[in-house]
């Protein structure tokens, strides 16, 4: 079992719709949670950064993060086609020297 | 805020040649800067770690000797290939961290094509 799973799909979605991404751990000890999103032929942009559990929002965008599950989550609102990328999640323990486990991305398509 | 410049974008050499990547964090200093690399439809493969003024911590399998990494100042690393053949083609991307507790933040990638 990967440390990480995040399902590749692809999704596909009307423009406005409400999307929905989901990675799950196994690792408890992780801390700290991320989410990027990459365009093709592109390095990721920084999403959403979480510290534990709870919820943060920033525009259309809200990140959850339920450590009692090992579930975290990525919600879009009012999708738009320009919001078609792939989208990566990633979690680290606390620690300096703790590397980045990385989710395989789910690749998005909003449909105009 | 937080942006990461790479240098080149794209890069097309012979068999043979070394070829240097860049990396700067252009308006925050990076105590700690990474390079990744990424294969088609899959996630990052970190390959090294550089703190500034030391030496790269290497990865499981990654040839030190053949991928030079260093890290002389807070805003510039570099990556050099040595002796390129056609299996190092990828794509290449670094990040740059400004501490432990904060995020890491990518440049936009280098398409390494080794003919």
């Amino acid at each position: 079992q990967k440390e990480v799973e995040q399902d590749p799909g692809p999704l596909s979605v009307p423009e406005g719709a409400i999307v929905s991404l989901n990675c799950t751990y196994s690792n408890s000890a992780f801390q700290y949670f991320m989410w990027y999103r990459q365009y093709s032929r592109k390095g990721p942009e920084l999403l959403m950064y979480t510290y534990s559990s709870g919820n943060k929002e920033d525009g259309r965008f809200t990140a959850q993060v339920d450590k009692s599950s090992k579930y975290i989550s990525l919600f879009i609102r009012d999708s738009q086609p320009s919001d078609s990328a792939t989208y990566l999640c990633a979690m680290k323990e606390a620690g300096n020297n703790r590397k980045l486990i990385w989710g395989l991305g789910t690749s998005l398509a909003v449909n105009p | 805020g937080a942006v990461v410049s790479q240098h080149p974008s794209w890069v097309i050499c012979k068999s043979g040649t070394s070829v240097k990547i860049e990396c700067r964090s252009l308006d925050f200093q990076a105590t700690t800067m990474f390079w990744y690399r990424q294969f088609p439809k899959q996630s990052l493969m970190l390959m090294a770690t550089s703190n500034e003024g030391s030496k790269a911590t290497y990865e499981q399998g990654v040839e030190k000797d053949k991928f030079l990494i260093n890290h002389a100042s807070l805003t510039l690393s570099t990556l050099t290939v040595t002796s390129a053949h056609p299996e190092d083609s990828s794509f290449y991307i670094c990040s740059a961290r400004m501490s432990s507790g904060q995020p890491q933040h990518f440049g936009d990638g280098t398409r390494l094509s080794i003919l």
